[in-house]
């Protein structure tokens, strides 16, 4: 059962628009959500989060998103750039004694075309 | 400098034979995981340690799972003995303490046949 979803497997965009990645939680307990960024032979690096005592979260060309009503969160990236092709995971965390438990999506994979 | 390390990148073996991952987190970390990356599965937490206690190994499949963390700069994560089905990337993670994010090394991408 998985409790963190991120249902498009790929999504491909043109250099300079926007890339909205999404991701749908179950767990009403997780209260602190992740991106990460994966390029092939690395390890996953971090990227951005966000609490859910907030809405929305930004870094640059990068912004999350939450609506804890409907327990999704996407992330925005505008504009997009080739350099961020790469796999995007969504990860969840409770809070408590097992605050440091993350439980990731499988991954979107981003392709931005020149 | 340096991030997580993780020996070795690559490791091909014959099923039954035993498998050491290794791992040196970021220095001054006190928090380590250990997970495991598959098609069907995702990346799933095997074993986290906080200050070289195993707190929670729950995601530790079978026996034949073990992992260890002697001190502050080292751990390793066992497969004995080893089954085509443990073929997978295996990622160490390290965190400043449990609530900061973690800090990924590169994998290690084991093959069994």
């Amino acid at each position: 059962d998985q409790q963190v979803k991120q249902n498009s497997p790929s999504l491909s965009v043109q250099e300079g628009r926007i890339s909205i990645l999404n991701c749908d939680y179950t767990n009403s307990m997780f209260d602190y959500f992740l991106w990460y960024k994966k390029y092939p032979a690395e390890g996953p690096t971090f990227l951005i989060s966000i609490s859910s005592i907030k809405d929305k979260n930004e870094d640059g060309r990068f912004t999350v998103f939450l609506n804890k009503s409907a327990k999704h969160l996407s992330l925005h990236i505008v504009p997009s750039q080739p350099g961020d092709s790469a796999v995007y995971f969504c990860a969840a965390r409770g809070s408590g004694g097992s605050n440091y438990k993350l439980t990731f999506g499988k991954g979107t994979l981003l392709t931005v075309n020149p | 400098d340096a991030g997580v390390i993780q020996s070795p990148r690559h490791e091909v073996t014959e099923m039954g034979q035993e498998v050491t991952l290794r791992c040196k987190p970021i220095s001054g970390h006190n928090s380590l995981f250990w997970y495991r990356q598959t098609m069907m599965r995702g990346l799933e937490l095997l074993i986290y340690f906080n200050n070289n206690v195993p707190i929670d190994d729950s995601g530790m499949p079978e026996d034949r799972f073990s992992a260890k963390m002697p001190n502050a700069s080292f751990s390793t994560l066992k497969i004995q003995p080893s089954e085509p089905r443990d073929s997978a990337v295996y990622f160490c993670a390290s965190s400043f303490s449990d609530y900061y994010e973690q800090y990924f090394g590169p994998g290690t991408r084991l093959t069994v046949t």
